[in-house]
């Protein structure tokens, strides 16, 4: 696979539950990785490894892959969630990105 | 704390080359995977390449298929630094450049863990 599809865009209220996901040919037989971009600033690993989270990233953040789609899942959403968010994954030894979800919370 | 700092000309011509330096603290390049990560203004994220710092002058690298005629990745780790150079460059090539370390697990390539704060690079004339 040489794509990532991520939708552009997803709006949510503070304290709903947001749903972005990651679809490309054979993702299911690769670890999928979610990065966190806040206006500027770089970006920050929130899942590794399909769901794994690394210290410091809040509990409402989680991930799961079912199929060829990866879904990022941040329960109860806050504003500061607001922010763009990529998945990325490694096909051999080449590095792909989804083209990012712009979350806003409002 | 690893940290990693860009640096480079802000502003390049088209057909030169651009070549930034990554320098990094907190830890060594040694053993480690490098890669270079560039945002269009306002776009996502296109992945540039990267290499394996062994500590010899010949690690591994890889490219991406749409920039490999044109990139090189190097490294020095006497002086734990990063480097990128791109030739040809065109407007397109316009753009903020990361560098970013690859973690390791399970003798696979996984996420990226450390990033730099990004250095931004417009070609024009």
């Amino acid at each position: 696979s040489s794509e990532l599809t991520q939708p552009p865009s997803m709006s949510v209220s503070p304290g709903q539950t947001a749903t972005i996901s990651c679809s490309g040919d054979g993702l299911g037989t690769k670890y999928v990785n979610w990065y966190q971009q806040r206006p500027g600033q770089s970006p920050l690993v929130v899942i590794y490894q399909d769901n794994t989270r690394p210290s410091g990233i809040p509990e409402r953040f989680s991930g799961s892959i079912f199929g060829d789609t990866a879904t990022l899942t941040i329960s109860g959403a806050q504003a500061l969630d607001e922010a763009d968010y990529f998945c990325q994954a490694w096909d051999r030894s080449t590095a792909l990105f989804g083209g990012g979800t712009k979350l806003t919370v409002l | 704390q690893v940290q990693l700092q860009e640096s480079g000309p802000g502003l390049v011509k088209p057909s030169e080359t651009l070549s930034l330096t990554c320098i990094v603290t907190g830890g060594s390049i040694r053993n480690h995977y490098w890669s270079w990560i560039r945002q269009t203004p306002g776009k996502g994220l296109e992945w540039v390449g990267y290499m394996f710092s062994s500590g010899t002058s010949s690690g591994s690298t890889s490219y991406n298929p749409s920039l490999k005629s044109r990139v090189t990745i190097s490294g020095d780790s006497s002086k734990n630094q990063i480097f990128l150079n791109l030739r040809s460059l065109t407007a397109a090539d316009t753009a903020v450049y990361y560098c970013a370390r690859v973690r390791i697990a399970v003798s696979a390539l996984d996420h990226f863990d450390y990033w730099g704060q990004g250095a931004l690079v417009t070609v024009s004339s």
